[in-house]
């Protein structure tokens, strides 16, 4: 089957680093997204890997190992606004998003 | 660019009564758009994919005489949910394709109150 595992929740302090883990198992695999999601509101795309190795962009990195399956996301100088559920989503072979059920970041001064 | 829009952004009908929320991707063509309910602290759920001019293909478990889906053109989807009960209460959102790789550009999606 098709599964995602993520942490529930995790807290971190404003200015701090956070890395959020995420592992997957897919029938096949064409990259995997990160997206962050505020409470009430649609997901915001934040980064995208499909071969192995970090990716960077600005605050935020993203790390995949598809042997391992396993990918991270890092977010460093944390800010307030940061708090928020991040969603690991592989895509699988017939190029859908599984979606598990993210991370809340909750982030303190 | 990859900016879609839905419409409404919340709306709240009564049991039995239909309503229909429009998906619309603005800046690009979606060669692909999704169709996600989310109940509070849960996960999204995908309920259906489309392609402009065929049939929906729904997953399993949605309804596809309850939730209507339409995809007129490259540029808008809608889905309407038919004879609605207050269970069908939800976040609704569409998402949209361009192709390769296939990132999911998300509309700010829509809040359903079934009373």
């Amino acid at each position: 089957g098709q599964n995602i595992d993520q942490p529930t929740e995790m807290t971190a302090t404003e200015g701090a680093i956070v890395q959020i883990n995420c592992t997957y198992q897919t029938s096949g695999f064409n990259g995997l997204f990160w997206y962050q999601q505020h409470a009430g509101e649609a997901p915001t795309f934040l980064s995208y890997n499909v071969l192995d190795g970090l990716e960077e962009k600005g605050r935020f990195s993203s790390f995949l190992s598809r042997s391992k399956g396993y990918s991270y996301l890092l977010l460093k100088e944390l800010q307030m606004k940061d708090s928020a559920s991040y969603l690991c989503a592989p895509m699988d072979s017939n190029y859908q998003l599984i979606w598990g059920a993210g991370t809340k970041l909750i982030i303190k001064p | 660019g990859a900016v879609v829009s839905q419409h409404p952004s919340w709306v709240i009908c009564k049991s039995g009564t239909s309503v229909k929320i429009e998906c619309r991707s603005l800046d690009f063509q979606a060669t692909t758009m999704f169709w996600y309910r989310q109940f509070p602290k849960q996960s999204l759920m995908l309920m259906a994919t489309s392609n402009e001019g065929s049939k929906a293909t729904y997953e399993q478990g949605v309804e596809k005489d309850k939730f209507l889906i339409n995809h007129a053109s490259l540029t808008l989807s809608t889905l309407t949910v038919t004879s609605a009960h207050p269970e069908d209460s939800s976040f609704y959102i569409c998402s949209a394709s361009k192709g390769e790789p296939y990132e999911q550009y998300f509309g700010p999606g829509t809040r359903l109150t079934v009373t």
